[in-house]
């Protein structure tokens, strides 16, 4: 069992569609990120929140908007995203910023996009 | 230029032997952390093994151990006594010191263990 828990694990959209990804961490972590991956590709950057505030946007489009309650919850809201979009979405957590602190990473939420 | 390479895109090992997976990088910050991921094909990225640019000692853990040779910027991980369970996409990461949250990740090695 993972420490990070992404929650759903599989999600089927049409491109007009509202949804929403968590992603929920009890390890005390103040960094949380949100990665996407593509098949046989490894995971690009999307996201990061430290102690909650928006840290890292790495310029993505603003049909995926990001939230952070509090310090153990990130969610991922997503509202007109194109086929492009299908893949699979890695939510981590870190105790910080220091080069020597490991991701941890939950499960992923395999998202299609019809 | 490529931070991370790993050059093997694929590699096959027999069951109960030994396999090494390659990884290079290249950095000029001085303090700098290297990891190494596994992710099976149910998507989770599972932490292996770490090892930091100061640590005078090879890392390991268990089956895994990192074979590290600085001068050459190269980290290698090692599986010894292999398993089914072993197949699997492995990634190399590194963490600069200068990097802030950023994790750079190789292109991956997919791991096939034969019974």
């Amino acid at each position: 069992d993972t420490e990070v828990t992404q929650t759903p694990k599989h999600l089927v959209m049409g491109m007009t569609n509202k949804k929403s990804l968590k992603c929920e961490q009890h390890m005390g972590h103040r960094a949380m990120y949100w990665y996407k991956q593509k098949a046989k590709k490894p995971p690009e950057l999307m996201f990061v929140y430290s102690y909650e505030k928006l840290s890292i946007n790495e310029s993505v489009p603003s049909r995926f908007s990001p939230e952070c309650p509090n310090s153990s919850l990130l969610n991922l809201h997503l509202h007109a995203l194109q086929p492009e979009d299908s893949a699979l979405y890695l939510c981590a957590s870190s105790p910080g910023q220091a080069f020597n602190q490991p991701q941890h990473f939950g499960d992923g939420t395999r998202l299609s996009i019809l | 230029a490529q931070k991370i390479t790993q050059t093997q895109p694929g590699m096959f090992v027999q069951e109960k032997e030994a396999v090494t997976l390659d990884c290079t990088y290249d950095t000029s910050d001085p303090s700098y952390g290297l990891f190494w991921y596994k992710q099976p094909s149910s998507g989770e990225m599972i932490f292996l093994i770490y090892q930091g640019s100061y640590d005078q000692q090879n890392a390991t853990e268990g089956r895994y151990s990192l074979n590290f040779q600085k001068a050459r910027k190269s980290a290698n991980l090692v599986i010894s006594a292999s398993q089914l369970g072993d197949s699997a996409m492995y990634f190399c990461a590194m963490r600069e010191n200068t990097g802030g949250f950023k994790t750079i990740f190789g292109a991956g090695t997919r791991l096939f263990v034969k019974a």
